[in-house]
């Protein structure tokens, strides 16, 4: 038990469908972070949100959508996204900048 | 172009030895750097980590060490145990209040009984 949680642990979904990532943690941390780890790469940040503002978007392409409702949860919101988006998909929390990332078991997505 | 190197996709250790995994980085305004484990079908835990005014930090079997002048880190396993068997990131942070983590590719580590 990482105290994050993200749901569901697989997703499968054609290019033209909809569907959200989520994240929640329990360590009652400030920020959470949403990061893509594809085959051979490494762990590549795509957004942070501290106290539900964002603070960075790593030039994530728009059909990626991030949503911060409180410090506690976190979605990704996907639409129309190509096969090359298949890849883990990890969140992870921090108390703060500069300290350890508590990371969640990760969603693997495959785009069909 | 890579920030955080890690030239070793995998080793090998037999139970009982020194496991030590290597990390290289290129960003001199990097200043704070962890370590992470990562188990199969599992998100990385956070091992132990260092900051850039300190060569060396312990804890219990783990022990990181960081060569500023080389810009090299490396994570000393002592004993080295089969639940190690893992893969193992190197992960940095540049300075300020800064979010983001740069990793490497990770280590692909295996401890035989």
């Amino acid at each position: 038990e990482t105290g994050v949680t993200q749901t569901p642990r697989h997703l499968v979904m054609g290019m033209t469908n909809k569907k959200s990532l989520k994240c929640e943690q329990h360590l009652g941390h400030n920020a959470m972070y949403w990061y893509k780890q594809s085959a051979k790469k490494p762990l590549e940040l795509m957004f942070v949100y501290n106290f539900k503002e964002q603070t960075e978007n790593n030039s994530v392409p728009s059909r990626f959508s991030p949503e911060c409702p409180n410090s506690s949860h976190l979605f990704l919101h996907l639409h129309t996204l190509q096969p090359e988006d298949s890849a883990l998909y990890l969140c992870a929390s921090s108390q703060g900048p500069n300290q350890p990332q508590h990371f969640g078991d990760g969603t693997r997505l495959s785009i069909l | 172009d890579q920030q955080v190197k890690q030239n070793s996709p995998s080793l090998s250790v037999q139970e009982g030895r020194i496991s030590i995994l290597n990390c290289d980085y290129t960003n001199s305004m990097f200043d704070y750097f962890l370590w992470y484990k990562k188990y199969p079908a599992e998100g990385p835990t956070f091992l132990i980590s260092i900051s850039s005014i300190k060569d060396k930090n312990e804890d219990g079997r783990f022990t990181v060490f960081l060569n500023k002048s080389a810009k090299h880190l490396s994570l000393h396993i002592v004993p080295s145990q089969p639940g190690d068997s893992a893969v193992y990131f190197c992960a940095a942070v540049s300075g300020g209040s800064n979010y983001k983590l740069t990793f490497g590719k990770g280590t692909l580590l295996t401890v035989n009984p």
